[in-house]
């Protein structure tokens, strides 16, 4: 059974604080992923991983940066955190793609880390 | 354009009623397709994959319409515990695209 876990359900921080929120997946994954979830929004890509120390920006990496030091191991950091980044984060994890042209694996979510930044 | 939408709902309906939810798609290449079930609060779990043009499991079927590039989600014989959010996704490139979601609330 995949799990994927985040360290943390809630925290609470100040505006200019540093954050780290890891992930960690226990299935041997290659690819890693960090969103935010805001409502009317949906899920926003932030970065993703498809291997140790490798990370690609996704839709909205300002203000965001990831570290992928192990294969299990997936941290988003906020450099400087502000309100706006007031949001519910989420990590996943999926296989490489599947045999056959186009297709996919589906990925696997961690709780969420509801972070709000005061 | 949106790579991927859907229609926000929300779908109130009673039990024992068949819904179903729309989602279409941009890129016209795609072929893998997923619907995931998000509870209030929760991360979003998998409730289906489509890899060809459908796919059953016990009262959910889920559609896929290349020409029209909209893939379906039916519900039938609707659950008090099916009320959540269902989400459309659509992989494309090196990214997975979510919809913004489809609230459902079955009603006693």
């Amino acid at each position: 059974d995949v799990k994927v876990t985040q360290s943390s359900r809630y925290l609470v921080k100040r505006t200019g604080e540093k954050v780290f929120l890891e992930c960690v997946q226990d299935m041997d994954h290659e690819n890693m992923f960090w969103y935010r979830q805001d409502p009317g929004l949906g899920l926003r890509l932030i970065y993703f991983s498809y291997d140790v120390k490798m990370k690609e920006k996704g839709d909205i990496p300002e203000g965001y940066s990831v570290s992928r030091e192990k294969k299990e191991r997936f941290s988003l950091i906020l450099e400087s955190a502000s309100t706006n980044q007031t949001s519910m984060y989420l990590c996943a994890s999926s296989p490489l793609k599947r045999a056959g042209v186009g297709r996919y694996n589906e990925q696997f979510f961690g709780p969420g880390t509801r972070l709000t930044v005061l | 354009r949106k790579e991927v939408e859907q229609d926000p709902g929300p779908f109130n309906v009673p039990e024992g009623a068949t819904v179903a939810f729309n989602c279409t798609y941009s890129n016209s290449a795609s072929q893998s397709f997923f619907w995931y079930r998000q509870d209030c609060r929760k991360e979003p779990k998998l409730l289906m994959s489509v890899y060809s043009s459908g796919n059953e499991d016990g009262r959910f079927t889920a559609q896929l319409n290349r020409a029209s590039q909209y893939i379906s989600l039916l519900i039938r014989d609707s659950k008090l515990s099916d009320s959540a959010t269902y989400l459309c996704v659509v992989p494309t490139g090196n990214q997975f695209y979510f919809g913004t979601g489809t609230s459902l609330t079955v009603i006693p």
